[in-house]
């Protein structure tokens, strides 16, 4: 049963560019939230989707954008990019709308520095 | 907006005695309450929840508590071990589809 995967695992921008990060749910997951964890903090809401569909979103510009497919699996994307973008980009899972609850399993996410 | 304040941000116990880590809520309709660890490295990992309809809540060497009144709620780790050195997240959601918001982490050190 594979976790949720993500890729890259590491990348480096510089300022003003664009990244898109890539996220495959859990084995029988239907719902992908995506969150940013800057170093020695919480990781912070960014947005959720269900059904290709952006459900509820957090406190960030609208430089996030994101996408999910018909195979659950689901892309941040990042415009002008700025260095406070600097972070680890965690990818979470879950079988909400499954009757698996709202229990979260994460990626091992994807390291992005801006220079 | 919803608000999860997390305390200490660092912990530091002898191996075998407990470890208490403390959060605080704002929205008083949060009725959901994971604990995540975070090794170093690693991903968050689900190691308890709660939900407001249970007060209490334990698993092996690990417990959660929680006071809707006060909307706190806390994690115990008794007779701790070197591999319960990690980062802890509490969090709080208002359950099924709501976003879950997470806490600042504390870095629990287990001393030898």
């Amino acid at each position: 049963d594979a976790g949720v995967t993500q890729s890259p695992t590491h990348l480096i921008k510089t300022r003003g560019q664009q990244v898109t990060l890539r996220c495959s749910p859990k084995s029988g997951h239907d719902t992908v939230s995506w969150y940013q964890q800057a170093l020695g903090q919480g990781p912070q809401f960014i947005f959720q989707y269900y059904e290709e569909e952006e459900r509820q979103r957090g406190n960030f510009p609208d430089r996030f954008s994101g996408h999910q497919f018909p195979n659950y699996s689901s892309e941040l994307n990042v415009n002008a990019l700025l260095l406070g973008d600097s972070a680890l980009y965690l990818c979470a899972s879950s079988g909400l709308y499954r009757g698996l609850g709202e229990k979260l399993f994460f990626g091992s996410g994807t390291q992005l520095s801006v220079l | 907006g919803e608000n999860v304040e997390q305390h200490p941000s660092t912990l530091s116990v002898q191996e075998g005695d407990s470890a208490v880590i403390k959060c605080t809520y704002s929205d008083s309709a949060s009725n959901y309450f994971p604990w995540y660890k975070q090794e170093l490295g690693k991903r968050p990992q689900l190691i308890i929840d709660i939900r407001s309809n249970v007060g209490e809540k334990k698993d092996q060497r690990i417990a959660v508590t929680l006071n809707k009144t006060a909307k706190h709620f806390s994690l115990h780790i008794t007779e701790t071990q070197p591999e319960d050195s990690a980062v802890y997240f509490c969090a709080a959601s208002r359950g099924r589809d709501d976003k879950i918001i997470f806490g600042k982490g504390t870095r629990l050190h287990i001393l030898p």
